[in-house]
């Protein structure tokens, strides 16, 4: 199975100000489609998973736009651009490219 | 509105057997892959299979930990799918998530397994 390792797995933010959560799978995402299956989860307490971004850098529909995905091949970028308190949670990257799809391990995200 | 509500989750014996269901809504049920994902207590998610439209054959994959136990499947005319989970061990102790290509999540369903 793939591997996907995230770092950190705790992230401390002072409200306003911009975090960056990285995510490294162990083999190219890249599809036989050219396309490349990786995507990006918040999980707030006590709720169930939300995508937030779908192949690589597309926002789904309502994610506030401080959210942003970037990254090619194996190396991949979650950025807020400032944090709010909304925000906290556990943040997955999972790829979806190759079977079966697999997730990082979660960064908690908190406030400071 | 997509919406997908699970059911069927509850305390079992190890070595028993749970059936969960998904219920969906607000969209095209027939056409779309679901899967199930699970989440045990306080740890990460983990895929646990999929099934393909019934015009795909209603193809079922699984991931290692669960293959020959759990059977998906899928009733189109009640837009529903199903998980019927086998020979359960505490390791499946678990909240179990339906998902729609992992854009749309339902609220999940625990499942305890213990003596």
């Amino acid at each position: 199975d793939v591997v996907m390792t995230q770092s950190p797995l705790s992230l401390p933010v002072t409200l306003g100000q911009p975090a960056s959560i990285s995510c490294r799978s162990s083999q190219s995402l890249v599809y036989s489609d050219g396309d490349t299956y990786l995507s990006w989860f918040q999980q707030r307490p006590g709720q169930s998973p939300r995508r937030l971004v779908y192949k690589v850098s597309n926002r789904d529909s309502g994610v506030p736009d401080r959210f942003s995905g970037s990254g090619s091949g194996t190396d991949f970028t979650l950025k807020i651009s400032r944090v709010e308190a909304e925000d906290v949670g556990v943040y997955y990257c999972m790829q979806g490219t190759h079977w079966p799809p697999t997730f990082g391990q979660g960064t908690r995200l908190e406030i400071k | 509105e997509v919406q997908l509500v699970e059911s069927g989750g509850g305390l079992e014996k190890p070595g028993g057997s749970l059936r969960l269901s998904c219920t969906a809504s607000g969209f095209t049920f027939r056409n779309v892959w679901m899967s199930w994902v699970r989440q045990p207590p306080g740890k990460g998610l983990e895929w646990v299979g999929r099934i393909k439209t019934e015009s795909e054959g209603g193809t079922t994959d699984y991931v290692a930990p669960v293959q020959g136990r759990f059977t998906i499947s899928r009733d189109d005319s009640k837009n529903r799918v199903y998980l019927q989970m086998n020979g359960l061990k505490t390791e499946d102790t678990a909240v179990y998530y339906c998902t729609k290509d992992s854009e749309a999540w339902g609220q999940g369903t625990l499942v305890t397994v213990s003596s």
